[in-house]
């Protein structure tokens, strides 16, 4: 199984700060990856499709980077309705596997 | 607007099947994949298997062979059967669905509301 590596785990930020979320692949997936957001009690909600490219009605402030390996979810500017929990997934090989998770908290 | 609509029981006993049904609008199943994934509660997801654009059904090795997805196409439904489950398989099932990608799909773009399942004695 490819082994997904999210990082950090957790992190407090504040309104406006810019958050930067990696994911990184025990082997190359080439940028087969998508990055999705959950708040409690609710289906994951997918921000951003092969690596770089934005889900429709995803706010612009969110993006998405990289290749192969490594890749990184940004928030530019963060909003109060961004404090969630944010998974990265591989869909290059089966089993499909999902990064452990980043919980976004409010400083 | 692609809907997933999700049901089945809540409560098992250890060695029963759990049985989950999703209901597709808006979305051909000819020319898409469909969905497995679960999440134990307080946890990260996990990946139970899918059935692709091409027929192919595939499962997570994690399952040991217990699971069953199964398409239904005059009644525009898709399913899911996890054999004698036990308490490890509590959670929240969620029916998704993912355009292709290639011979094989994409991230899942559309996902069902989710559905609890406890198994215990």
């Amino acid at each position: 199984d490819i082994q997904m590596t999210q990082s950090p785990s957790s992190l407090s930020a504040s309104v406006g700060d810019r958050v930067i979320i990696t994911c990184r692949a025990s082997q190359g997936v080439r940028n087969d990856l998508g990055w999705y957001q959950q708040t409690p009690g609710k289906a994951p909600k997918r921000l951003i499709y092969a690596s770089s490219n934005l889900q429709g009605g995803v706010p612009s402030r969110f993006s998405g980077s990289g290749s192969g390996t490594e890749f990184t979810l940004t928030i530019s500017s963060l909003q109060p309705e961004d404090f969630a929990t944010y998974y990265c997934l591989q869909h290059n090989r089966n089993p499909l596997t999902f990064g452990g998770g980043t919980k976004v908290e409010i400083k | 607007q692609v809907q997933l609509q999700q049901w089945g029981a809540g409560l098992l006993k250890p060695s029963e099947t759990l049985s989950l049904t999703c209901d597709v609008s808006y979305r051909s199943f000819r020319d898409n994949c469909w969905t497995w994934i679960r999440q134990p509660q307080g946890k990260g997801l996990e990946w139970i298997g899918e059935i692709s654009h091409t027929g192919r059904a595939d499962y997570n090795p994690s399952l040991k062979r217990r699971a069953t997805i199964s398409i239904d196409r005059s009644r525009g439904q898709f399913s899911l059967k996890v054999r004698s489950v036990t308490a490890a398989d509590t959670g929240v099932y969620y029916c998704a669905s993912a355009t292709p990608n290639g011979l094989g799909c994409s991230s899942p773009d559309v996902w069902g509301q989710g559905t609890t399942v406890t198994v215990s004695s």
